[in-house]
């Protein structure tokens, strides 16, 4: 079992749609969450940052994280095309010196 | 832009040889990770470097080694390649901090490496 699961996709909404994106964990050390974004042939670019549960805003983009139930969630309001792109999620534990990464989802908004 | 950058932007080489790939972070940069990301797959820790030395590492063979320099430079180094080290190669650094992973990690663009 892998230890971040994220659903590849694709993933195509109309712009303006309001996008879902969705990972479970299996370890109960991760602390950090993050989110990245990351657009063909570039490197990934980070989104959102978040310690432990909870929500955080940015804009259109809110993350959240349920460490009950291992779940992270990315939400994105008012879809952009400029939003297509892979989004991964990356967690990691407490004093660790490294990312762990889902898989990514591909994601197409359509104008 | 993130201000890491590194090279060669791809590469092509043969089963058996030996690449050497090439990070370079901002001043004050002194925390660097490199990560494998396999066609289709989140990337995966190889090792990283604080201050010169490694600090963690994830389960790659030896064959994979890596080296920084005070210059906030780095080098990733795989000897003996095989046709499963062909991937997208990508370097991270973090401003300061003790290399832990709670400071933002700052990607490059990555080396995209096909071994034949």
């Amino acid at each position: 079992q892998k230890e971040v699961e994220q659903d590849p996709g694709p993933l195509s909404v109309p712009e303006g749609a309001i996008v879902s994106l969705n990972c479970t964990y299996s370890n109960s050390a991760f602390q950090y969450f993050m989110w990245y974004r990351q657009y063909s042939r570039k490197g990934p670019e980070l989104l959102m940052y978040t310690y432990s549960s909870g929500n955080k805003e940015d804009g259109r983009f809110t993350a959240q994280v349920d460490k009950s139930s291992k779940y992270i969630s990315l939400f994105i309001r008012d879809s952009q095309p400029s939003d297509s792109a892979t989004y991964l999620c990356a967690m990691s534990a407490t004093g660790a010196n490294n990312l762990f990464f889902g898989t990514g989802t591909r994601l197409t908004v359509i104008p | 832009e993130t201000g890491v950058t590194q090279s060669p932007t791809h590469l092509i080489k043969t089963r058996g040889q030996q690449v050497t790939l090439r990070c370079s972070s901002q001043s004050g940069h002194n925390t660097v990770s490199w990560y494998q990301q396999a066609l289709g797959q989140g990337p995966q820790f190889i090792f990283q470097y604080y201050r010169e030395e490694e600090n963690g590492r994830g389960n790659f063979p030896p064959r994979f080694s890596g080296l920084q320099f005070p210059n906030y430079s780095s080098e990733l180094n795989v000897n003996a390649l095989e046709l499963d080290d062909s991937a997208l190669y990508l370097c991270a650094t973090q401003l300061g901090g003790s290399g832990t992973s709670t400071d933002t990690q700052y990607f490059g663009p990555g080396t995209r490496l096909t071994v034949l």
